[in-house]
């Protein structure tokens, strides 16, 4: 399968910083991205996505910054606040199709 | 919460058995993905359902079949239970299939096998 993978597993912050999750995948096809929430006991929650003719996009607190020379995507959290706590989740898909490859996750902490 | 349901929450099998997991997708969501999500990883997508239909599929072995209903609502069937199994299965509900439908995943239901 593809090959979707963060760089850090765990990441702590403190409550008020920024925090920024980087993704690496490996499918130079990839065209579309999303970065997904997952808090304990629940699915996975739609944060923000990108398509591949962007390089940044913006929403509620949220930044997602996609490089494709170096098949990078991060996610910036602005403002961390405790609810933000959870597993983050990069997830790409080739040719817009119907599958999205997941990469591992990073655990976000963040210190009240 | 999305919408989507899932049942049962938890459930523990031994190894050769079958199993039936059930999902009801949103109102107004005719597509339903499943994916396993083994303990520390992401979710591998495993099959996705459109309008009763399969229209996609994983790599994963033909022991994992699915079904979907009128309603839209999915079964997973996993035969001839294996200890590497165990994990959280999601089903994920779309308005439709493609990559730009959101999908809203369920709870999940964690599979034990021992």
């Amino acid at each position: 399968g593809e090959s979707v993978g963060l760089h850090l597993p765990t990441l702590s912050v403190q409550e008020g910083d920024n925090s920024i999750i980087n993704c690496a995948y490996s499918n130079s096809a990839s065209d579309y991205f999303i970065w997904y929430k997952q808090e304990s006991g629940k699915g996975p929650q739609f944060i923000i996505d990108i398509r591949s003719n962007m390089d940044k996009r913006q929403g509620q607190r949220v930044t997602v910054l996609l490089n494709k020379t170096v098949k990078h995507l991060s996610l910036q959290i602005a403002a961390t606040q405790p609810g933000d706590s959870a597993v983050y989740f990069c997830a790409e898909n080739p040719n817009t199709g119907n599958q999205f490859y997941f990469g591992t996750g990073t655990s976000l902490t963040v210190i009240p | 919460e999305t919408g989507v349901t899932q049942s049962p929450t938890h459930l523990i099998k031994t190894r050769g058995q079958q199993v039936t997991l059930r999902c009801s997708s949103q109102s107004g969501h005719n597509t339903v993905s499943w994916y396993q999500q083994a303990l520390g990883q992401g979710p591998q997508f495993i099959f996705q359902y459109y309008r009763e239909e399969e229209n996609g599929r994983g790599n994963f072995p033909p022991r994992f079949s699915g079904l979907q209903f009128p309603n839209y609502s999915s079964e997973l069937n996993v035969n001839a239970l294996e200890l590497d199994d165990s994990a959280l299965y999601l089903c994920a509900s779309s308005k439709d299939p493609g990559a730009y439908n959101e999908q809203f995943f369920g709870p999940g239901t964690r599979l034990t096998v021992l």
